[in-house]
């Protein structure tokens, strides 16, 4: 049975800096990773879709990287910004079902 | 409107009540699904349908009905609802189902049971 972890649970820092968002799968056998935010009380933005052929995707300022063989995926935010503040979920498609992390939960302080 | 939509946006109800959840899509998508967020738990999946079929159930209650009339309209029917189903329903769309396609999310509907 495929679980996700999102580490860390929440982050804080100060706006300009770049940060690294960790989610760890423990079934390599996936078909892509996606990567979403979710802003509070509403519904999920899909970021970055990586296949499962793919090392990485880029788009902007995020950058998602996929290692299948270890089961780490991790989304590079650059130069952050007030607005990135928000809940970054990753799922990857197990069986063509995505399987949720239970977050990131970002701040970043103007 | 463009994406995906849900109405209600808020939804209180009473254990005894009847109530239905709408989604549209307007993505020319094929599958559409329903998930349940719980407050500090990962996303649930709770219905698939994929050419109007459904073909996922992840064992949902019976008192949690999907409607799936076409592929850009999906309904999710209450009925004798127990507090701890309060949640937000989120609904999602892919181009189709069994397949590596992106999906996309309405804004949900936060549901409160009394």
């Amino acid at each position: 049975k495929q679980e996700v972890t999102q580490i860390p649970a929440a982050l804080s820092v100060p706006e300009g800096e770049n940060l690294v968002l960790n989610c760890s799968f423990t079934d390599s056998a996936i078909y892509n990773l996606q990567w979403f935010r979710q802003d509070p009380g509403k519904g999920l933005t899909s970021l970055l879709l990586i296949q499962s052929s793919q090392r990485e995707q880029t788009s902007g300022r995020l950058n998602a990287s996929l290692d299948k063989s270890s089961g780490r995926s991790t989304l590079y935010i650059a130069a952050s910004q007030p607005g990135d503040s928000a809940t970054y979920l990753c799922a990857p498609d197990s069986n063509y079902q995505l399987i949720w992390g239970a977050g990131t939960k970002l701040i970043i302080k103007p | 409107e463009t994406g995906v939509t849900q109405t209600p946006r808020h939804l209180v109800m009473g254990m005894t009540n009847k109530k239905s959840l709408k989604c549209e899509q307007h993505l020319g998508h094929n599958a559409m699904y329903w998930y349940k967020q719980s407050a500090k738990k990962p996303l649930e999946l709770m219905f698939v349908y994929n050419f109007k079929e459904q073909t996922e159930n992840n064992s949902v209650p019976s008192r949690f009905s999907p409607e799936c009339p076409n592929s850009s309209h999906l309904f999710l029917h209450l009925h004798t609802l127990q507090p701890e189903d309060s949640a937000l329903y989120l609904c999602a769309s892919s181009q189709r189902a069994g397949g590596s396609y992106e999906q996309y999310f309405g804004p949900g509907t936060r549901l409160t049971v009394t």
